[in-house]
Order: C-alpha cells, then structure tokens, then sequence
C-alpha cells in the first residue's frame, strides 16, 4: 500500500516566520505534488516536481518554495508566513501516466497551517 | 490552461436516493478524469476514472459518465448509504502530462438516514 507521510497534521506558526512542510512517499513514485485546499476552492497545485532538484509553478506559487534533494522526500516551503497562507496542505506523489495509461495520484493526510 | 467547473457544492439525499455530480472542463485535450472522495479528516482518495475514449464507466454502485463534445462528465452513485458521506472532486487531466490534474472545487454530499 503506498504511503504518503506528511510530517505534521496541525502546525501553527507566526507571521513572517519560514515555515518548512515535509512530505515522504515510500513508492518510488517520480512524480509529487503540493497542494493548497480551501473551502469552496477545491484543491489547488502550489508546484510540482517530476524527477529530484526538478520544480514547476502550479496555479498557485507565490509566497512557495519547494525543495525536492531526494526521489522519496519533496519539502514545501513559506518563506514569509502570512495570515492569508493558513490553509490545510496536502500533499501528493505518483507516477507518470503514459498516452494510454494513468497513474493515481496518491494523498497524504494534510497539514493544517494556521498562521497567527 | 485546464478550468474545472464542479456543480453543486452541496447535496443532500436521502438514503437510498440517487446522486449527481457534475463537472465541465475547458481544454478539449484533457483526456483523463478522476474522481476522488475525502471523508471527513482523512486523506482524498480516488475512486474511479474515466478516459476520453470511454463514454462510460461503471464500478458497482458508483458510475462516470462523459460527454467530450460538450466536455462534461458527471459521477453517479446509486442507492446511497450514510457511508457516501463525504466532499467529492472531480479532475481533469492529460495523461502523460507530469502535471497530471486541475481539480474542481468540491461537492459536500450527506446522506440522510
């Protein structure tokens, strides 16, 4: 069974900090994900990361960094919390689909940020 | 890019009564969609997909339908039990793409006893 292991369920930091996310996924999976998850907005990509040291922007990058030094470990970062950053963050790791086949995507339990 | 549409937000049933989800998406390239359903506090997990080059898909109670020239898809459950409660999203996608998914903005489903 694929295991996706965010390092905190609940965080609470203060504005301006920099706040670290850590996520491992013990599958091999190439592909990981950060998402942020909002009322009444879905799940929203922050960056993703297809192979180590590679990063590409989401929908949703700004005020996000992500570090990704190991295949298994893909870490989010705030560099200057603020208010508007407190969230639940998940985050999500697979492998790439072909033309004719897709993988899952497969999901950590979250972290729920609250930034005061 | 991908612009996914999710409708409703809420949706009440009784049990035993059927539900409807649907989603429309912009990119006619999107060829992959998946439904995913969280329970409270737990984790989204997928529970069925659908490729473009199916019109539908059906896993017990659970059914997705597609329309690629009007580019919408719906999930269907059947027979709902109180254990249906939970936020559904919808997805689309290109498969292959490493970006892989833009999510619809959810739907909060309750089932009543």
């Amino acid at each position: 069974d694929v295991k996706v292991t965010q390092s905190s369920r609940y965080l609470v930091k203060r504005t301006g900090e920099k706040v670290f996310l850590e996520c491992v996924q013990d599958m091999d999976h190439e592909n990981m994900f950060w998402y942020r998850q909002d009322p009444g907005l879905g799940l929203r990509l922050i960056y993703f990361s297809y192979d180590v040291k590679m990063k590409e922007k989401g929908d949703i990058p700004e005020g996000y960094s992500v570090s990704r030094e190991k295949k298994e470990r893909f870490s989010l970062i705030l560099e200057s919390a603020s208010t508007n950053q407190t969230s639940m963050y998940l985050c999500a790791s697979s492998n790439p689909g072909t033309r004719v086949s897709n993988q899952p995507q497969h999901f950590g339990d979250g972290t729920r940020l609250s930034i005061l | 890019g991908e612009n996914v549409e999710q409708h409703p937000s809420t949706l009440s049933v009784q049990e035993g009564d059927s539900a409807v989800i649907k989603c429309t998406y912009s990119d006619s390239a999107s060829n992959y969609f998946p439904w995913y359903k969280q329970e409270l506090g737990k984790r989204p997990q997928l529970i069925i997909d659908i490729r473009s080059n199916v019109g539908e898909k059906k896993d017990q109670r659970i059914a997705v339908t597609l329309n690629k020239t009007a580019k919408h898809f719906s999930l269907h459950i059947t027979e709902t039990q109180p254990e249906d409660s939970a936020v559904y999203f919808c997805a689309a996608g290109f498969s292959g793409s490493a970006r892989q998914l833009t999510f619809g903005s959810g739907t909060q489903l309750t089932v009543l006893p």
